[in-house]
């Protein structure tokens, strides 16, 4: 069965600043998809960041990226230039494009951006 | 182009009722997936439907069940409501439902269960 774990429950960061989160996941597929989403307190989820696993190039959303380290399961987002409208809840997603389990969350990272 | 709603918002039952949650996916997305979130258990997937089919589901009981109509408006029911279903069921549109396009995300429906 696949997991996702976030390990960090609450981060904070200065405006401006730099703040890396964390996602591990353990699956033996060969096929799948991350996510990274973020929910506001106002909760509507979005998207801010997908990998696709069969391709090695990390991907970039204006200020979030990605270090998608395929051999070691581990799939962390940066954000720079940290503004507040990031604070959020940041989920990390696995997805596998069929059968059970297709979603799977990490438990979340509370963001707080600081000014 | 209008985004994904879900009705009602909030709703209180008491143990032992049925409920029915509505989700209006975005137009011509085929794929709606339920969620239910609750503090304990985070963010866990319930089913999704593709064209009116169930193609997909997580590991819930057969309580909570679901369908989706022709213009991929999709409704979730769960019965004999039990106190520990209490939650925000989040259901998302998408247009493959495959991963390779975006999934949108509705604003929720608070469940209490009293």
């Amino acid at each position: 069965a696949q997991t996702v774990t976030q390990s960090q429950p609450e981060m904070s960061v200065q405006e401006a600043e730099t703040v890396t989160l964390s996602c591990t996941y353990d699956t033996s597929e060969n096929n799948y998809y991350l996510f990274w989403y973020k929910q506001p307190p106002s909760r509507q989820m979005i998207l801010v960041i997908r990998q696709e696993a069969y391709k090695q190039q990390n991907a970039t959303e204006n200020r979030f990226s990605v270090n998608f380290q395929k051999a070691a399961k581990s799939f962390s987002l940066k954000i720079s230039d940290s503004q507040l409208g990031d604070t959020a809840m940041y989920f990390c997603a696995f997805m596998k494009p069929s059968g059970t389990y297709k979603y799977i969350f990490g438990t979340g990272t509370r963001l707080k951006v600081l000014a | 182009k209008a985004g994904v709603t879900q009705t009602p918002r909030y709703l209180i039952k008491t143990r032992g009722q049925q409920v029915t949650l509505s989700c209006s996916p975005i137009s011509g997305h085929r794929s709606v997936s339920w969620y239910q979130q609750t503090p304990g258990q985070g963010l866990q997937f319930l089913f999704e439907y593709f064209s009116e089919t169930q193609r997909n589901k997580g590991n819930f009981p057969g309580r909570f069940s679901g369908r989706q109509f022709s213009n991929s408006r999709s409704e979730m029911n769960v019965s004999t409501l039990e106190l520990g279903d209490s939650a925000l069921y989040l259901c998302a549109s998408s247009w493959s439902g495959t991963g390779r396009d975006e999934q949108f995300f509705g604003p929720g429906t608070r469940l209490t269960v009293l």
